[in-house]
């Protein structure tokens, strides 16, 4: 079976430090993934998603940025924190299942910037 | 833009009715459709998936797609305190694309 695993589970850093979180997909190869933000009482904001190794999409942020080394391991980065980047952190990936993707999130990782 | 709209709630029921969720979205071309469940702090949980017309049962959950009006909705029976949750309705336009969601409606099963 797949599973998906996200760490640190929670994190508070100041504002302009630096910022690395990881996720690794095990029990599948080749996984659309996906990194969402979601603020508190907020949506879903989805920030970057990558078909394949080194290939990353990016939606939305300005001081963030993702990379994709290996075939299951996602990395969100910042090289200065702001504010607004406080929130809960989700990585998912996605399969083909007949026809369709079907998408699983992983535990989270919930970021206070102070 | 592709959006998928939900009534943000808060949706109140007595335990034991019926919960209903509604969501709507607004690009034709979408192929599935999901239901997910989040607890306070924890992250979504797939709960139900949806990809013809009509009704899909899995247990107390029944989700209902017509795509002509564009509507997927999601049907708890015999609600449960433990179904107090957010539940948000996703869309996935085509294999290999975005999904897009909604932001949530917020349920509430009273004891």
């Amino acid at each position: 079976s797949q599973t998906i695993h996200q760490w640190p589970a929670t994190l508070v850093q100041p504002v302009g430090s630096p910022l690395s979180l990881e996720c690794t997909v095990e029990g599948t190869s080749n996984p659309n993934l996906y990194w969402y933000r979601q603020a508190a009482g907020r949506g879903l904001q989805l920030l970057f998603y990558s078909v394949g190794i080194g290939q990353i999409s990016s939606e939305v942020p300005q001081n963030l940025s993702a990379s994709r080394p290996q075939d299951r391991q996602f990395i969100l980065s910042s090289k200065k924190l702001l504010l607004s980047d406080s929130g809960f952190y989700l990585c998912a990936w996605s399969y083909r299942e007949w026809v369709t993707d079907t998408q699983y999130f992983g535990p989270g990782t919930r970021l206070t910037v102070l | 833009q592709k959006e998928v709209e939900q009534n943000s709630g808060p949706l109140s029921v007595p335990e034991g009715a019926i919960a209903s969720l509604n969501c709507t979205y607004s690009d034709r071309g979408s192929q599935s459709f999901f239901w997910y469940r989040q607890y306070s702090g924890k992250s979504p949980e797939l709960i139900m998936s949806i990809y013809s017309n009509g009704d899909k049962e899995d247990g107390r959950f029944t989700a209902q797609l017509n795509k002509a009006s564009q509507y997927v909705s999601l049907l708890i029976r015999d609600s449960q305190p433990s179904d107090s949750a957010t539940y948000l309705c996703a869309v996935n336009v085509s294999p290999g694309n975005q999904f897009y969601f909604g932001t949530g409606t917020s349920l509430t099963v009273i004891p």
